[in-house]
Protein backbone atom coordinates (compact mmCIF):
# COMPACT_ATOMS: atom_id res chain seq x y z
CA UNK A 1 0.00 0.00 0.00
CA UNK A 2 1.55 3.05 -0.84
CA UNK A 3 1.86 5.78 2.01
CA UNK A 4 0.09 9.56 1.28
CA UNK A 5 0.77 12.32 2.51
CA UNK A 6 -1.70 15.68 2.52
CA UNK A 7 -1.56 19.02 4.07
CA UNK A 8 -3.29 18.79 7.65
CA UNK A 9 -5.68 21.37 6.98
CA UNK A 10 -5.70 24.56 4.45
CA UNK A 11 -8.36 27.42 4.32
CA UNK A 12 -9.49 29.38 1.03
CA UNK A 13 -12.44 32.33 0.09
CA UNK A 14 -15.47 31.65 -1.04
CA UNK A 15 -15.34 31.86 -4.99
CA UNK A 16 -11.61 30.57 -5.18
CA UNK A 17 -10.16 27.69 -6.86
CA UNK A 18 -8.34 25.03 -4.59
CA UNK A 19 -5.58 22.78 -5.23
CA UNK A 20 -4.79 20.27 -2.73
CA UNK A 21 -1.95 18.41 -3.33
CA UNK A 22 -1.07 14.36 -2.28
CA UNK A 23 2.29 12.85 -2.15
CA UNK A 24 2.83 9.61 -2.54
CA UNK A 25 6.57 8.85 -3.63
CA UNK A 26 5.90 5.04 -3.61
CA UNK A 27 3.34 4.48 -5.77
CA UNK A 28 2.94 1.13 -7.67
CA UNK A 29 2.81 0.84 -11.20
CA UNK A 30 -1.01 -0.72 -11.13
CA UNK A 31 -2.10 1.80 -8.08
CA UNK A 32 -4.86 4.24 -9.05
CA UNK A 33 -5.51 7.49 -7.23
CA UNK A 34 -8.75 7.95 -5.92
CA UNK A 35 -10.07 10.82 -3.64
CA UNK A 36 -12.97 11.28 -1.39
CA UNK A 37 -15.01 13.78 0.63
CA UNK A 38 -16.13 13.69 3.75
CA UNK A 39 -18.68 16.27 5.88
CA UNK A 40 -19.00 15.60 9.29
CA UNK A 41 -21.37 12.79 10.65
CA UNK A 42 -21.36 11.63 7.30
CA UNK A 43 -19.58 8.49 5.84
CA UNK A 44 -16.25 9.73 2.75
CA UNK A 45 -17.86 10.91 -0.61
CA UNK A 46 -16.08 9.91 -3.92
CA UNK A 47 -15.06 12.63 -5.64
CA UNK A 48 -13.02 11.56 -8.66
CA UNK A 49 -10.02 8.93 -9.34
CA UNK A 50 -6.99 9.01 -12.22
CA UNK A 51 -4.27 7.27 -13.19
CA UNK A 52 -2.19 9.31 -15.14
CA UNK A 53 -2.28 12.91 -16.90
CA UNK A 54 -5.83 15.06 -16.04
CA UNK A 55 -8.96 13.96 -14.80
CA UNK A 56 -11.93 15.94 -15.28
CA UNK A 57 -15.58 15.20 -13.98
CA UNK A 58 -18.58 17.89 -12.60
CA UNK A 59 -17.10 18.70 -9.66
CA UNK A 60 -13.25 18.39 -9.56
CA UNK A 61 -10.39 17.66 -11.77
CA UNK A 62 -7.26 15.56 -11.31
CA UNK A 63 -3.95 15.94 -12.18
CA UNK A 64 -1.14 13.50 -12.10
CA UNK A 65 2.55 14.16 -13.07
CA UNK A 66 4.13 11.80 -15.45
CA UNK A 67 6.00 10.60 -12.42
CA UNK A 68 2.75 9.85 -10.60
CA UNK A 69 4.47 10.73 -7.04
CA UNK A 70 1.88 13.31 -6.76
CA UNK A 71 -1.49 14.53 -6.78
CA UNK A 72 -3.36 17.74 -6.83
CA UNK A 73 -7.43 17.58 -6.43
CA UNK A 74 -8.21 20.85 -8.28
CA UNK A 75 -12.22 22.38 -6.50
CA UNK A 76 -13.03 25.17 -8.81
CA UNK A 77 -14.62 28.17 -6.85
CA UNK A 78 -15.74 26.37 -3.70
CA UNK A 79 -18.36 27.38 -1.85
CA UNK A 80 -19.41 27.37 2.14
CA UNK A 81 -20.52 23.84 1.17
CA UNK A 82 -16.97 22.75 0.25
CA UNK A 83 -15.97 22.54 3.69
CA UNK A 84 -14.92 18.87 4.42
CA UNK A 85 -11.63 16.42 4.88
CA UNK A 86 -10.60 15.73 1.78
CA UNK A 87 -8.81 12.20 1.36
CA UNK A 88 -6.21 10.87 -1.03
CA UNK A 89 -5.82 7.23 -1.00
CA UNK A 90 -3.60 5.14 -3.68
CA UNK A 91 -4.34 1.53 -4.46
CA UNK A 92 -3.97 -1.18 -7.36
CA UNK A 93 -6.87 -1.54 -9.68
CA UNK A 94 -6.30 -5.13 -9.92
CA UNK A 95 -6.69 -5.79 -6.04
CA UNK A 96 -9.57 -5.95 -3.49
CA UNK A 97 -7.01 -5.21 -1.50
CA UNK A 98 -7.95 -2.73 1.56
CA UNK A 99 -7.09 1.25 1.91
CA UNK A 100 -6.13 2.89 4.65
CA UNK A 101 -7.02 6.22 5.77
CA UNK A 102 -4.25 9.18 6.51
CA UNK A 103 -5.36 11.95 8.11
CA UNK A 104 -6.87 13.87 5.29
CA UNK A 105 -7.15 17.52 4.44
CA UNK A 106 -9.14 19.69 6.63
CA UNK A 107 -10.72 22.14 4.37
CA UNK A 108 -12.37 25.64 5.78
CA UNK A 109 -13.83 27.97 3.25
CA UNK A 110 -14.29 31.47 4.71
CA UNK A 111 -17.27 34.01 3.39
CA UNK B 1 -25.53 4.76 -9.34
CA UNK B 2 -23.07 2.87 -6.48
CA UNK B 3 -25.15 3.51 -3.41
CA UNK B 4 -24.81 2.09 -0.38
CA UNK B 5 -27.25 2.26 2.69
CA UNK B 6 -26.96 2.06 6.15
CA UNK B 7 -29.51 1.21 9.13
CA UNK B 8 -29.80 2.58 11.63
CA UNK B 9 -28.47 5.62 11.51
CA UNK B 10 -28.04 6.18 15.08
CA UNK B 11 -28.24 3.97 17.80
CA UNK B 12 -28.60 4.71 22.08
CA UNK B 13 -28.23 1.61 23.79
CA UNK B 14 -27.62 0.36 27.40
CA UNK B 15 -24.23 -1.20 28.27
CA UNK B 16 -23.96 -4.77 28.00
CA UNK B 17 -26.61 -4.78 25.18
CA UNK B 18 -25.79 -6.20 21.34
CA UNK B 19 -26.58 -3.63 18.52
CA UNK B 20 -26.82 -4.62 14.50
CA UNK B 21 -25.78 -2.21 12.26
CA UNK B 22 -26.56 -3.04 8.69
CA UNK B 23 -25.45 -2.63 5.23
CA UNK B 24 -26.54 -2.58 1.94
CA UNK B 25 -25.19 -1.86 -1.71
CA UNK B 26 -27.95 -0.70 -3.28
CA UNK B 27 -27.82 -0.65 -7.02
CA UNK B 28 -24.55 -3.47 -7.64
CA UNK B 29 -23.11 -6.32 -6.29
CA UNK B 30 -20.65 -6.40 -3.31
CA UNK B 31 -18.46 -9.43 -2.75
CA UNK B 32 -16.53 -7.63 -0.51
CA UNK B 33 -17.61 -4.72 2.39
CA UNK B 34 -15.29 -3.18 4.69
CA UNK B 35 -16.31 -1.64 8.00
CA UNK B 36 -14.74 1.46 9.58
CA UNK B 37 -14.47 3.04 12.75
CA UNK B 38 -14.10 6.88 13.86
CA UNK B 39 -13.76 8.42 16.80
CA UNK B 40 -14.83 12.55 16.52
CA UNK B 41 -12.08 14.36 14.33
CA UNK B 42 -9.62 11.44 13.58
CA UNK B 43 -9.56 9.60 10.11
CA UNK B 44 -11.56 6.02 9.47
CA UNK B 45 -10.22 3.28 11.18
CA UNK B 46 -10.40 0.61 9.42
CA UNK B 47 -11.82 -3.01 11.31
CA UNK B 48 -12.51 -6.26 8.80
CA UNK B 49 -13.17 -7.05 5.61
CA UNK B 50 -15.91 -8.79 4.77
CA UNK B 51 -16.42 -11.25 2.32
CA UNK B 52 -19.52 -13.00 0.84
CA UNK B 53 -19.54 -16.57 1.78
CA UNK B 54 -16.67 -16.53 4.05
CA UNK B 55 -15.11 -15.45 7.39
CA UNK B 56 -14.24 -11.80 7.67
CA UNK B 57 -10.66 -10.75 7.98
CA UNK B 58 -10.15 -8.67 11.15
CA UNK B 59 -7.63 -5.76 11.60
CA UNK B 60 -4.68 -6.25 14.65
CA UNK B 61 -6.49 -5.15 17.60
CA UNK B 62 -9.49 -5.44 16.69
CA UNK B 63 -11.69 -8.42 18.85
CA UNK B 64 -13.71 -10.43 16.34
CA UNK B 65 -15.74 -11.73 19.24
CA UNK B 66 -16.75 -8.61 20.01
CA UNK B 67 -17.39 -7.49 16.62
CA UNK B 68 -19.57 -9.77 14.83
CA UNK B 69 -19.25 -9.92 10.69
CA UNK B 70 -21.57 -11.49 8.84
CA UNK B 71 -21.74 -10.90 4.51
CA UNK B 72 -25.22 -13.19 3.74
CA UNK B 73 -25.25 -12.28 0.89
CA UNK B 74 -24.55 -9.83 -2.28
CA UNK B 75 -25.58 -6.77 -1.25
CA UNK B 76 -25.73 -7.00 2.60
CA UNK B 77 -23.04 -7.22 5.44
CA UNK B 78 -23.71 -6.84 9.28
CA UNK B 79 -21.25 -5.56 12.26
CA UNK B 80 -22.98 -7.16 15.64
CA UNK B 81 -21.38 -5.19 18.53
CA UNK B 82 -21.98 -7.89 21.59
CA UNK B 83 -21.89 -6.22 24.68
CA UNK B 84 -21.36 -2.75 24.20
CA UNK B 85 -19.90 -0.96 26.61
CA UNK B 86 -19.40 3.38 27.04
CA UNK B 87 -15.89 2.81 24.79
CA UNK B 88 -17.61 1.41 21.94
CA UNK B 89 -19.72 4.66 20.98
CA UNK B 90 -18.21 5.53 17.82
CA UNK B 91 -19.03 6.36 14.01
CA UNK B 92 -19.52 3.36 12.24
CA UNK B 93 -18.72 3.29 8.45
CA UNK B 94 -19.22 0.35 6.13
CA UNK B 95 -17.88 0.56 2.21
CA UNK B 96 -19.16 -1.81 -0.51
CA UNK B 97 -16.40 -2.65 -3.23
CA UNK B 98 -17.96 -2.03 -7.05
CA UNK B 99 -15.72 -4.47 -8.99
CA UNK B 100 -14.49 -1.80 -11.88
CA UNK B 101 -13.75 -3.28 -15.42
CA UNK B 102 -9.92 -2.92 -15.42
CA UNK B 103 -7.19 -0.35 -16.68
CA UNK B 104 -7.65 -0.99 -20.23
CA UNK B 105 -11.10 0.94 -19.80
CA UNK B 106 -10.04 3.25 -17.27
CA UNK B 107 -12.45 1.80 -14.01
CA UNK B 108 -10.94 -0.05 -11.56
CA UNK B 109 -12.45 -1.18 -8.18
CA UNK B 110 -13.89 1.54 -6.17
CA UNK B 111 -14.96 1.44 -2.49
CA UNK B 112 -18.74 3.69 -2.09
CA UNK B 113 -19.59 4.40 1.98
CA UNK B 114 -22.61 4.55 3.69
CA UNK B 115 -23.69 7.04 5.76
CA UNK B 116 -22.73 6.16 9.02
CA UNK B 117 -24.26 4.94 12.16
CA UNK B 118 -23.96 6.65 15.30
CA UNK B 119 -24.18 4.45 18.19
CA UNK B 120 -23.91 6.17 21.73
CA UNK B 121 -23.81 3.03 24.49
CA UNK B 122 -25.03 4.80 27.96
Amino acid sequence: LAKTTQPISMDSYEGQEVNITCSHNNIATNDYITWYQQFPSQGPRFIIQGYKTKVTNEVASLFIPADRKSSTLSLPRVSLSDTAVYYCLVGDINSYDKVIFGPGTSLSVIP
Amino acid sequence: GAVVSQHPSWVICKSGTSVKIECRSLDFQATTMFWYRQFPKQSLMLMATSNEGSKATYEQGVEKDKFLINHASLTLSTLTVTSAHPEDSSFYICSALRVGRGWRTGTRDTQYFGPGTRLTVL
